[in-house]
């Protein structure tokens, strides 16, 4: 059974420095890995989608790597504001269009 | 366009009443799922539909809950009776593509409270 892992589970940074974020999974035959954001009391956003042939994805200041064989996935954010305050969760596609979640990591970005 | 639009976006019911959860998926996707996160077991899948087919409700709790996909864009989730361990956010989520390759978008929730 695929599991995900997000370490740390909470992390606070001041405003300014570069955000890196840790997802992992065990099992690397996935199709997809995307990264979501969700604040308190909404519903989740997408961030950036990887395809499982990609090694990487860049949106604004996010950029997420991918690396199948070693079972792990990095967001980093650049830059970090107060507004990047927020809970980040990934998520692996695997077999039957199934999505596997980690549990998250809430971030605060301190002004 | 519009995203996932669910209703109600709250919803509070006495223990034992019939609860009717609906999502309307983005125009164009084949692909929707029903999840419910809780602050203990985080987010669960309950059931997905492909083409308006569901394809695996492993995650559904027990049978007093059902969802149905009439056509491609509507589908509820019915909880009959309602119980307090029911409390959640009931999220929907829709994207496009086959086994694993669409980006899936989220519905804002509905936040169930059982007394």
């Amino acid at each position: 059974k695929q599991e995900v892992t997000q370490i740390p589970a909470a992390l606070s940074v001041p405003e300014g420095e570069n955000l890196v974020l840790n997802c992992s999974f065990t099992d690397s035959a996935i199709y997809n890995l995307q990264w979501f954001r969700q604040d308190p009391g909404k519903g989740l956003t997408s961030l950036l989608l990887i395809q499982s042939s990609q090694r990487e994805q860049t949106s604004g200041r996010l950029n997420a790597s991918l690396d199948k064989s070693s079972g792990r996935s990095t967001l980093y954010i650049a830059a970090s504001q107060p507004g990047d305050s927020a809970t980040y969760l990934c998520a692996v596609f695997v077999g039957g269009g199934k999505l596997q979640f980690g549990a998250g990591t809430q971030v605060v970005v301190t002004p | 366009d519009a995203g996932v639009i669910q209703s109600p976006r709250h919803e509070v019911t006495e223990m034992g009443q019939e609860v009717t959860l609906r999502c309307k998926p983005i125009s164009g996707h084949n692909s929707l799922f029903w999840y419910r996160q809780t602050m203990m077991r985080g987010l669960e899948l309950l059931i997905y539909f492909n083409n308006n087919v569901p394809i695996d409700d492993s995650g559904m709790p027990e049978d007093r809950f059902s969802a149905k996909m009439p056509n491609a864009s509507f589908s509820t989730l019915k909880i009959q009776p309602s119980e307090p361990r029911d409390s959640a956010v009931y999220f929907c989520a829709s994207r496009l593509g086959g086994a694993g390759t669409g980006e899936l978008f989220f519905g804002e929730g509905s936040r169930l409270t059982v007394l």
